[in-house]
């Protein structure tokens, strides 16, 4: 089955500057892969996703790159802000499962 | 006007008992989802419906029981409670292949077993 993996674990950065997380996967079939951001005591909600058909999606400060053939795919955080303080988790699934697999999730820090 | 809802919100028991968890949607959506998030924050899928129809079971304890009355409801039982069962279970919702369509999570439910 597929495996997500994700680093780092924990990640500081001072705020205004930029933050990246990354992950690799193991299924070569898997073609869609979301992010989702898990504010302290809140529910995972999307951010931004990325199918195998793109390389590259911006949503404002926010950015995904996918590299089909490496299996790896990073998030992008640019002028980070306090509010961008959370958990984020990588996930990726295969159009024909009914499951996402999810990375073990990276704690974001943004330092005053 | 809450898309996904569960309840209750903390739980709190001992070792042995039954306790339910329930979840509802109110967008229409065809596939529900539990997930269980434990303390090191790792989320991870036990079972999927889609249309009251069981998908998933992601070798999830027998002790777990899902029943889905209709696809807009999807409860979770769980008998003979053990303290590894601590952690916060997530009910999701998704318009239907979760390989497609985003999840939309609920608020959580906190078990904590004494």
């Amino acid at each position: 089955g597929e495996n997500v993996e994700q680093h780092p674990s924990t990640l500081s950065v001072q705020e205004g500057d930029s933050a990246v997380i990354k992950c690799t996967y193991s299924d070569s079939a898997s073609n869609y892969f979301p992010w989702y951001k898990q504010e302290l005591g809140k529910r995972p909600q999307l951010i931004i996703d990325i199918r195998s058909n793109v390389g590259e999606k911006k949503d404002q400060r926010i950015a995904v790159t996918l590299n089909k053939t490496a299996k790896h795919f990073s998030l992008h955080i640019t002028e980070t802000q306090p509010e961008d303080s959370a958990v984020y988790f990588c996930a990726a699934s295969m159009r024909r499962d009914d499951k996402i697999i999810f990375g073990k999730g990276t704690r974001l820090h943004i330092l005053p | 006007d809450t898309a996904v809802s569960q309840t209750p919100k903390y739980l709190v028991t001992q070792m042995g008992n039954d306790k339910s968890i329930k979840c509802e949607q109110n967008l229409g959506h065809d596939t529900m989802y539990w997930y269980k998030q434990d303390s090191k924050k790792f989320l991870k899928i036990m079972f999927s419906y889609n249309n009251k129809e069981l998908i998933i079971n992601e070798t999830v304890p027998n002790r777990f029981s899902p029943k889905s009355p209709d696809k807009a409801h999807l409860n979770l039982h769980i008998n003979s409670l053990e303290l590894g069962d601590s952690a916060v279970y997530f009910c999701a919702s998704s318009q239907g292949l979760a390989g497609v369509y985003e999840q939309y999570f609920g608020p959580g439910t906190r078990l904590t077993v004494t």
